[in-house]
């Protein structure tokens, strides 16, 4: 199973919204609703910030959203804040095999 | 709340078997909503799933590591066990553990295992 392609960097300024792609195949992120993203600081265990497309964990903040259309999912941060440097990883169910999940390539976000 | 905990050895010999361990504390791993997790993660690059067990016994593998992996059990101690056969230096990693359902929603810290003679 190939791993999702996410750019490998997005930059904003404090304030302004940012998207991440995440994209796939009909085979895992158009598909299924089972699209995740994790958030990782250095040195830091990832951490899921939102779970099946749109949902948000409790805890995360509401500034952190996300999407699917077709093969493609999205992460959308707005207000963006310095705290929100990290590196970001989708991933998605896959039916490439049974049961079997998959990881996207990372994105690093840079807060300007 | 629920936590996870790896623990192994941090160096391992090429060709040798990487044996890792995840205590979960603050929770039954028997939950029937769950399956728990091996994640990993070279210096400087992405997330693998390496693969998955339910409590049950019933395992999931990474087609691309299915050969080398056995995942494990052990609900009399909450604990569940990695096994990864042939190591080479391409499996020197952060190696996490976690609990998932749709996403992975708990990790462990992680442990960094040093594949080298």
């Amino acid at each position: 199973q190939s791993a999702l392609t996410q750019p490998a960097s997005v930059s904003g300024s404090p304030g302004q919204s940012i998207t991440i792609s995440c994209t796939g195949t009909s085979s895992d992120v158009g598909g299924y609703n089972y699209v995740s993203w994790y958030q990782q600081h250095p040195g830091k265990a990832p951490k899921l910030m939102i779970y099946e497309v749109s949902n948000r964990p409790s805890g995360v903040s509401n500034r952190f959203s996300g999407s699917k259309s077709g093969n493609t999912a999205s992460l959308t941060i707005s207000g963006l804040q310095a705290e929100d440097e990290a590196d970001y990883y989708c991933s998605s169910y896959t039916s490439s095999s049974t049961f079997s999940y998959v990881f996207g390539t990372g994105t690093k976000v840079t807060v300007l | 709340q629920l936590q996870l905990q790896e623990s192994g050895p941090g160096l391992v010999k090429p060709s040798e078997t990487l044996s890792l361990t995840c205590t979960v504390s603050g929770g039954s791993i028997s939950s029937s909503s769950y399956y728990w997790g091996w994640i990993r993660q070279p210096p400087g690059k992405g997330l693998e799933w390496i693969g998955s067990i339910y409590y049950s016994g019933s395992t999931y593998y990474n087609p691309s590591l299915k050969s080398r992996v056995t995942i494990s059990v052990d609900t009399s101690k909450n604990q569940f066990s990695l096994k990864l056969s042939s190591v080479t230096a391409a499996d020197t990693a952060v190696y996490y553990c976690a609990r998932h359902a749709s996403a992975f929603d708990i990790w462990g810290q992680g442990t960094m295992v040093t594949v080298s003679s």
